[in-house]
């Protein structure tokens, strides 16, 4: 079975600063889906980014970019120029590659806190 | 408004109620699930529908039974509930078969006295 794994339970950036979270997963399958969700006090989970495991190139959208080890099976996302907006709980998930769209496995989270 | 709109927000229960959660989407999607967020632990994928069908059960007790009338929306019928079974409800929706990611809703605050 595939797991996530999130070892930082809290993270702490100073407002413009960088800040990277840490995730691990372990699986065997060679087609699968990567995502960093964000879920901020309103609770609802908001895609931040995704990479697909076919893919070299790290993924980038914004702020946010991840650093895609694959073979040390490691996904980690960096926040740059980090806002006072970016503070929330942030979720790695994996999705098999023939699996539904919704069917993601989750890691624990990151509580993100970030300082004006 | 939202892809993706869950009621209620917040909701308790007694152990002997009989509620249900709602949730329906405006996104056109054709597939929706369902989620338990508990303090400390990941979120667990607990019901998957495509098409109007189940097609995951992720070994969920059966004193949660859930429902989907037609692709937009979906419930979560609740019957004898555990004070464990307090958590968050997220509900999901996605397109199948195409390269897009899944979309969730606000959720549910359930507390079970």
């Amino acid at each position: 079975a595939q797991t996530v794994t999130q070892s930082q339970p809290e993270m702490s950036v100073q407002e413009a600063e960088t800040v990277t979270l840490s995730c691990t997963y372990d699986t065997s399958e060679s087609d699968y889906y990567l995502f960093w969700y964000k879920q901020p006090p309103s609770r609802q989970m908001i895609l931040v980014i995704r990479q697909e495991a076919y893919k070299q190139q790290n993924a980038t959208e914004n702020r946010f970019s991840v650093n895609f080890q694959k073979a040390a099976k490691s996904f980690s996302l960096k926040i740059s120029d980090s806002q006072l907006g970016d503070a929330a709980m942030y979720f790695c998930a994996y999705r098999s590659g023939g699996g539904s769209q919704g069917n993601l496995i989750f890691g624990k989270g990151t509580k993100l806190s970030v300082k004006p | 408004e939202t892809g993706v709109t869950q009621t209620p927000r917040h909701l308790v229960m007694g152990m002997t109620n009989k509620k249900s959660l709602k949730c329906e989407q405006h996104l056109g999607h054709n597939a929706m699930y369902w989620y338990k967020q508990s303090a400390k632990k990941p979120l667990e994928l607990m019901f998957v529908y495509s098409l109007e069908e189940r097609v995951e059960n992720n070994s969920v007790p059966s004193r949660f039974s859930p429902e989907c009338p037609n692709s937009s929306h979906l419930f979560l019928h609740l019957h004898t509930l555990q004070p464990e079974d307090s958590a968050l409800y997220l509900c999901a929706s996605s397109q199948e078969r195409e390269n897009t990611e899944a979309f969730f809703g606000q959720g549910t605050r359930l507390t079970v006295v």
